[in-house]
Order: C-alpha cells, then structure tokens, then sequence
C-alpha cells in the first residue's frame, strides 16, 4: 500500500521552529516530486512547498519563503520541511502529498501549534 | 490568483452541480496539458484528487466526476451527486509553485 506518513508536529513558541518529516513506503520515493500542504483552523487549503524528484527543483508559497526550507533523503524514502521564525499564521494542520501529477497520495497531517 | 463559483452548493440527490474554477494565469502548457487539478476534502479526512491535467480522471474516482476547461477557465461537474459526495471541493493550478482556489463546500439539501 502506498502510504505517507508525517511527523514533528507539536507546540511552538512565535519566533521557534519545528522539523517536520514525512516517510513514505509502497512506491519508489525517489521518483517523485513532493509537496507540503496545510490547513489552517477553519481556512481552506493552502499548497506550501514543493520539491522535484532529484531534489533540485525547488518552489514555496511567498508567506513562507525565507523561514522554511524542504529537502529530501531519498536513501531514507523521507521528505522534510524545516520551519524556522514560526508564526502564529503557521498554526495549521501540514500534510505532505506526493505529486503523479496531481497530488495522489497524502499522509494523514500533523498539526503544528504556534502560540505562548 | 484561483477563484471558484459558488463557495457554498447545497445539493439534491440525484441531480448534478457544477462547480466553475478562474486562474488569472492560463494553465495551458506548450505541451498540451492544462495544468488544473480537482480535489475534494471530507471532514475528519486527508484531501482526496479527483481530476488531475483538467480532465483525467484519478483511479478509483466514481465517473460520475468530470472535469473540463482549458486556459483559465475550468469546471468540475458532479453528475448524480450521492450524499457521500459532500465535502469541500478546491481546485488547484499546478505550474511550478501551486495555488489552491477558495473552496466550494458542497451539502445535502
């Protein structure tokens, strides 16, 4: 079955950061592009990042460029998003989704909490 | 910028809806491909694509979701809507750096 699975999530305090990570199993990782979505309490979705199969290829929404940073190990099937300078507007719900074009596989989410 | 029409669709059983999606960009590529994907959130649940490219459909999505449009203009039509079809439904372009629409939440009259 293929699966994502994301972990990381948790409190953290305005100006702190989280690593996210998000392991895949069931499909060849390293042949696909990657992304990172999340969903703010009562918002909609929002696409945050994006990286290419090679790892070279690299897109963020504007809110975020800056702070975040995604990479992937694909010896570790494993895509991460490191979250720095967290924001009260980062609290969301991230879930990491494979791109076969669209996004076709998506983990379950982790939830990141922003407050003091 | 994606926008969507209408954000709320209450809906009958039995009868289609359609849901209309506007990029400000055209997601037609040189190679053919529009690149405007359909996905549907349920509640308590991870999103789910439906149509990807404008019009293909995802496997194991019921035919009773089409997707058509090209350039800037697109629609999600949902024949026969079954009370498991509620939801929000986003649409979203994927050239390079994605962006998703507004949502359209769907419910039973």
């Amino acid at each position: 079955e293929e699966q994502l699975v994301e972990s990381g999530g948790g409190l953290a305090q305005p100006g702190g950061s989280l690593r996210l990570s998000c392991v895949a199993s069931g499909f060849s990782f390293r042949s696909f592009s990657m992304n990172w979505v999340r969903q703010a309490p009562g918002k909609g979705l929002e696409w945050v990042s994006y990286i290419g199969a090679p790892g070279d290829d690299i897109h963020y929404v504007e809110s975020v460029r800056g702070r975040f940073t995604i990479s992937r190990d694909n010896a570790q099937n494993s895509l991460y998003l490191q979250m720095n300078n967290l924001r009260a507007g980062d609290t969301a719900v991230y879930y990491c989704a494979r791109a076969s074009p669209g996004l076709d596989v998506w983990g379950k989410g982790t939830t990141v909490t922003v407050s003091s | 910028v994606m926008t969507q029409s209408p954000l709320f669709l209450p809906v009958t059983p039995g009868e289609s809806a359609s849901i209309s999606c506007r990029s400000s960009q055209s997601l037609l590529h040189s190679n053919g491909n529009n690149y405007l994907d359909w996905y549907l959130h349920k509640p308590g649940q991870s999103p789910q694509l439906l149509i990807y490219l404008g019009s293909d459909r995802a496997p194991g999505v019921p035919d009773r979701f089409s997707g058509s449009g090209s350039g800037s203009d697109f629609t999600l039509k949902i024949s026969r809507v079954e009370a498991e079809d509620v939801g929000v439904y986003y649409c979203m372009h994927s050239l390079q750096a994605r962006t998703f629409g507004p949502g359209t939440r769907v419910e039973i009259k």
